[in-house]
């Protein structure tokens, strides 16, 4: 099974400024992807992240507000642009490799609170 | 497109009493079945999943589940929990294989599981 670290385990950041997740997998994977998961809700994708080239964003998720970067198959990075308190979620990436037992493994996500 | 309902928000239990958390799906297409935990405080863990073959899925601490593709359910099991199952469990689905669908998982909006000593 994949080994995922993210950075940082918990923010605390004033509306108006940027923060950048990273997720780091301990091998090279085919697909990662980021979730969010907002107090007490379920878990909703806000895109996959595509090594090489442009991440791919779910209906209501924009590129401008989660800008994505994934220069290789380990190591991927989620900002919140311009934030709000309505972006105070947890943040989770997550992996799955193309060929293998179809399962996704999760990182320990990353809680942001935004005042 | 896909979705998943949970039916269940909260089960409390008694530890060492059997517990269904109920899940089921709307889908256009095959899915893939999944079960996850959430502990407190932690990722998501795998539980189980369902992809072919026999309709009881056996997962990790004891936990079954069936698919039923007739009542679009599938429903997580444990036939004796204890105090270390409490947690948020959340049922999720993706489309089979290939195309750019592939992977993306749909989750239900999750059950907490709290067992009493």
């Amino acid at each position: 099974s994949a080994v995922i670290s993210q950075k940082p385990s918990r923010d605390i950041c004033q509306r108006g400024t940027s923060l950048t997740i990273q997720c780091q997998v301990d091998s090279q994977v085919t697909m990662m992807f980021w979730y969010r998961q907002q107090p007490g809700q379920s878990l909703t994708l806000i895109a996959t992240a595509n090594q090489g080239s442009e991440a791919t964003y779910e209906s209501g998720f924009v590129i401008d507000k989660f800008p994505i970067s994934r220069p290789n198959l380990t190591f991927s990075t989620l900002t919140v642009s311009n934030m709000s308190p309505e972006d105070s979620s947890i943040y989770l990436c997550s992996v799955q490799d193309l060929g293998g037992a179809d399962e996704q493994y999760f990182g320990p996500g990353t809680r942001l609170t935004v005042t | 497109a896909q979705s998943v309902t949970q039916l269940d928000s909260q089960v409390p239990v008694f530890e060492e009493a059997p517990v269904e958390l109920r899940c089921n799906y709307s889908s256009s297409v095959s899915v893939y079945l999944f079960w996850y935990v959430q502990y407190p405080n932690q990722g998501l863990q795998l539980l189980l999943k369902y992809l072919s073959g026999s309709t009881l899925v056996k997962g990790i601490n004891g936990f079954e589940a069936e698919f039923n593709k007739s009542q679009t359910s599938f429903h997580l099991r444990k036939p004796s929990v204890h105090i270390s199952d409490t947690a948020e469990y959340f049922c999720a689905v993706s489309l089979q294989a290939g195309g750019t669908s592939y992977g993306k998982l749909t989750f239900g909006q999750g059950t907490i599981l709290t067992v009493h000593p």
